[in-house]
Parts: C-alpha cells; structure tokens; sequence
C-alpha cells in the first residue's frame, strides 16, 4: 500500500537560509507525487508534482524538488527562505483514484 | 478559469444536527474529492466521486455521505453531528478522466465547520 511520511512536522530556519523540508514515499511503482502549500485559512495550492518526466522539478515561488528512487524520496527545497515562505507544506502521492497526504510540515521563517 | 468553490465559508451547529456542504469544481472537471482536515488527523480522504458515482471512499462512518450531480458540482452530508467533527473541509477537482491520478488536484478554500 502507498504510504508518505513527512519528517519533521515543524521545521523553522532563518530568512535567507535554505529549506528543506522532507517527504518519503513508500509504494511498489514509483508514483505521481506532489508538493502542496496551505497559508491559514486556505485550502491547498500545488507547488509543484512529479510524473516522472524529468527527476528534478521546479515549481513555483522558487521551490523545487528531487525525485530519487533509490532512497524512495522526494524532497522540497529552496535556496534562500522569505517570511512569505511561512505556511504549512503537504507532501502527496498520487495511485489509482486516489491521493495520500502526508501529515504536513509546518515551516517556520525567522527574521 | 474560475478555481474550486465553496460554500458556506463558516458553519457552527450542535451536536444532533445535520450538514449539507456545497463543492462547484473547475469547469470541465469530473472529479471531486473531499477531505476533512483537523490538527490531530491531519488531512483524511472521505471520497471521491467521478461522473456522479462514487469511485472511492476512505475511512469514515456512513453518517458521512456525498454525491455528485450531472453539472460536477458535489455535495457532502454530515448526519448526526458529534464534536469530533469539527474540521476544514476541503473539496478538490481534477479532470479525474486517467485512471490513475496523474492529474493535479485543485483544492478550494475550504469549510470550517465548528460543532458545539
């Protein structure tokens, strides 16, 4: 069965500082995965998603992620945070007619 | 295009009552999801429906319930409210015609449901 974990629910880094934020996947096939990002009070907004067209993926507000399959993982990155950057942050997988969410980073931008 | 709605933003009930949450998806989208979001669980799958059918269903007692009418637009019934139903609950469209869900899921803003 699909499973993703997220490690970390709170992650804070300083403005200017790089972001990592992290998503493993667990699943026989490698999936469709996807990054999403929820400001308070909002629903969800996709960041980006992998499917398998290329293994480095770039979406938007200066995010990208890392498809390995050798480590099973798919991790967000960004080079320099911004206090924008401050919002909770999903990792998905994607199988037949259905998605699975992790449980959700919540990223800490500190001035 | 218009993004997912929907409606009403905010809902307060009492335990016992019912409640009738309203999704419109993009147009042209099939598919519709719904998703209660606390901060214990996180974000929980309820359904989806494609088509008007029901294609999958999550975890939940049968007091919870949706359907789907022929313009997409989605409906979800929760029956019996207990405080524990408390929750953001999100509603999501995609073009849902692949199998597999390789289409992006668009999310709208939400329902905050509060029972007391």
């Amino acid at each position: 069965a699909q499973s993703v974990t997220q490690l970390g629910s709170h992650v804070s880094v300083s403005e200017g500082a790089l972001v990592l934020l992290r998503c493993n996947y667990s699943s026989s096939v490698p999936p469709y995965l996807f990054w999403y990002v929820q400001y308070p009070n909002q629903g969800l907004q996709l960041l980006l998603k992998y499917t398998s067209a290329a293994t480095l993926v770039k979406g938007i507000n200066g995010f990208e992620a890392e498809f390995k399959k050798s480590e099973t993982s798919f991790h967000l990155t960004k080079p320099s945070a911004h206090m924008s950057d401050a919002a909770e942050y999903f990792c998905a997988a994607s199988g037949t007619y259905k998605y699975i969410f992790g449980t959700g980073t919540r990223l800490k931008v500190l001035a | 295009k218009a993004g997912v709605t929907q409606t009403p933003r905010y809902l307060i009930k009492t335990r016992g009552q019912q409640v009738t949450l309203s999704c419109s998806p993009i147009s042209g989208h099939r598919s519709v999801s719904w998703y209660q979001q606390t901060p214990g669980q996180g974000l929980q799958f309820l359904f989806e429906y494609f088509s008007e059918t029901q294609r999958n269903k999550g975890n939940f007692p049968g007091r919870f319930s949706g359907r789907q009418f022929s313009n997409s637009r989605s409906e979800m019934n929760v029956s019996t409210l207990e405080l524990g139903d408390s929750a953001l609950y999100l509603c999501a469209s995609r073009a849902g015609t692949s199998g597999g869900a390789t289409d992006t899921q668009y999310f709208g803003p939400g329902t905050r449901l509060t029972v007391l």
